[in-house]
């Protein structure tokens, strides 16, 4: 089993609409998690961070982490365009990262 | 302000050259991180340096050194190139905790081994 797993999609998602993305990790004692974007040929970068159970809004982007089940999961409301990208989960206590889902957002 | 700065951006070697990636930041950060990143495998720790004067081997460490030069300075040598080390390269840092602080990543270095 791998420490981080994420659906490496592609998953499309009608512009306008919720896109969901999770993510299960396996070391139940992990403390910190992260959701980067990294459009293609470019770096990663963060977009939230969630350290206690429950949900973490900023903007159109909600992180909702349950320690319990092993899954943290991000929601991005009025899915744009520019949302189209590859959305890496993170673990930081193992500094291990999933392999991404792919998200593409359809005008 | 320039964050996390890698050198080169591309780099063409062929088998047993060898190289050195330099990575630099200036936020002041004490963690700093080697990334590699292949299709369909995500990102791959290599070494990491929680602090200056410290590194450790991460996920997929052979084949590859690392000097922490001081607080800014992160640099990846590979002492003899092979094909299976063409990927792109990720330099990261973050805050005062290897644990609990978001990293912030340079542009990457596509290296090719042929």
């Amino acid at each position: 089993q791998k420490e981080v797993e994420q659906n490496s999609g592609p998953l499309s998602v009608p512009e306008g609409a919720i896109a969901s993305l999770n993510c299960t990790y396996s070391d139940r004692g992990s403390q910190s998690f992260f959701w980067y974007r990294q459009y293609s040929g470019k770096s990663p970068e963060l977009i939230m961070s969630i350290y206690s159970n429950g949900d973490k809004e900023d903007g159109r982007f909600t992180a909702q982490l349950n320690k319990a089940s092993q899954y943290v999961s991000l929601l991005i409301r009025d899915s744009q365009p520019s949302d189209s990208a590859t959305y890496l989960c993170a673990v930081n206590e193992k500094l291990t990262f999933g392999t991404g889902t792919r998200l593409t957002i359809i005008p | 302000n320039a964050g996390v700065t890698q050198t080169p951006k591309f780099q063409v070697l062929k088998t047993g050259q060898s190289m050195t990636l330099q990575c630099a930041q200036d936020m002041n950060h004490n963690s700093m991180y080697w990334y590699r990143q292949d299709p369909g495998m995500g990102l791959r720790l290599i070494y990491y340096s929680a602090s200056e004067g410290t590194t450790d081997k991460g996920e997929v460490p052979n084949g590859y050194n690392v000097s922490r030069l001081n607080k800014r300075e992160f640099s990846l040598r590979l002492e003899s190139a092979a094909p299976s080390q063409t990927s792109v390269y990720f330099c990261a840092s973050s805050g005062f905790s290897v644990s609990n602080q978001p990293q912030h990543f340079g542009d990457g270095t596509r290296l090719s081994i042929l």
